[in-house]
């Protein structure tokens, strides 16, 4: 079973705009990973965030965790055709080592 | 340096033949994970090794399943009695070691499709 849920699951925007997309689960967690999917293959890795942080950045993404709520967001600001893909949240339990997907956000930005 | 390289890219076969999935991970490290993902889904976990010993296979669906590590490098997933419904995409991943925080990183993937 999957622990995290995305929302929205497609998001379409023109270049040069901001994308956020959410992302929730349901246990206690050691840390939130998103990653990145082009074409339905390799993961690559965006950013991590742990438990005891809410806010971090790198480059044009800014990820929040909100533990309280059990979510997290992550913002792409500035989107170029090549952010054209499916973003995955992937949480890690606490003194676990799998990391649970969710379903993912498929983002496509128009030139 | 060489990243998370999986072989073949593709995998087509007829239903109840066996396969072989590869795995090279990236040098060094001793944390290596398979995960399977079907189409419009996330991941899903199926084994972790660490070293040559799989530490946890739960997420393995049933006994057509196996993979080994010998040498605690490559791996390889064997899938025996294939059925239509192992038809997804089979992800490897490995890590430097598992202090629950070290990144995963992933292969490209191999597609297996059951005819």
């Amino acid at each position: 079973s999957q622990q995290g849920e995305e929302d929205p699951q497609a998001l379409s925007i023109q270049e040069g705009e901001n994308a956020t997309m959410n992302c929730s689960y349901k246990t206690s967690i050691n840390n939130l990973q998103w990653y990145r999917q082009n074409s339905g293959r390799g993961l690559v890795h965006l950013i991590l965030i742990r438990s005891n942080e809410r806010e971090k950045h790198s480059g044009r993404l800014r990820v929040t965790l909100d533990t309280s709520k059990k979510s997290s967001s992550l913002l792409i600001t500035a989107s170029r055709a090549a952010d054209t893909a499916s973003y995955f949240c992937a949480t890690l339990r606490s003194n676990d080592y799998k990391l649970s997907f969710g379903a993912g956000t498929t983002v496509t930005v128009r030139a | 340096g060489a990243g998370v390289s999986q072989t073949p890219s593709n995998k087509v076969t007829e239903k109840g033949k066996y396969v072989e999935l590869r795995c090279d991970p990236i040098s060094g490290h001793t944390a290596l994970y398979w995960y399977r993902q079907s189409l419009g889904q996330g991941p899903e976990f199926l084994i972790y090794f660490q070293g040559t010993g799989a530490a946890d296979d739960s997420g393995l669906p049933n006994d057509r399943f196996f993979a080994v590590r010998p040498e605690g490098s490559v791996s390889t997933l064997k899938i025996q009695r294939t059925e239509r419904g192992d038809s997804a995409v089979y992800l490897c991943a490995s890590s430097l070691r598992t202090d629950y925080t070290d990144t995963q990183y992933f292969g490209p993937g191999t597609r297996l499709t059951v005819l």
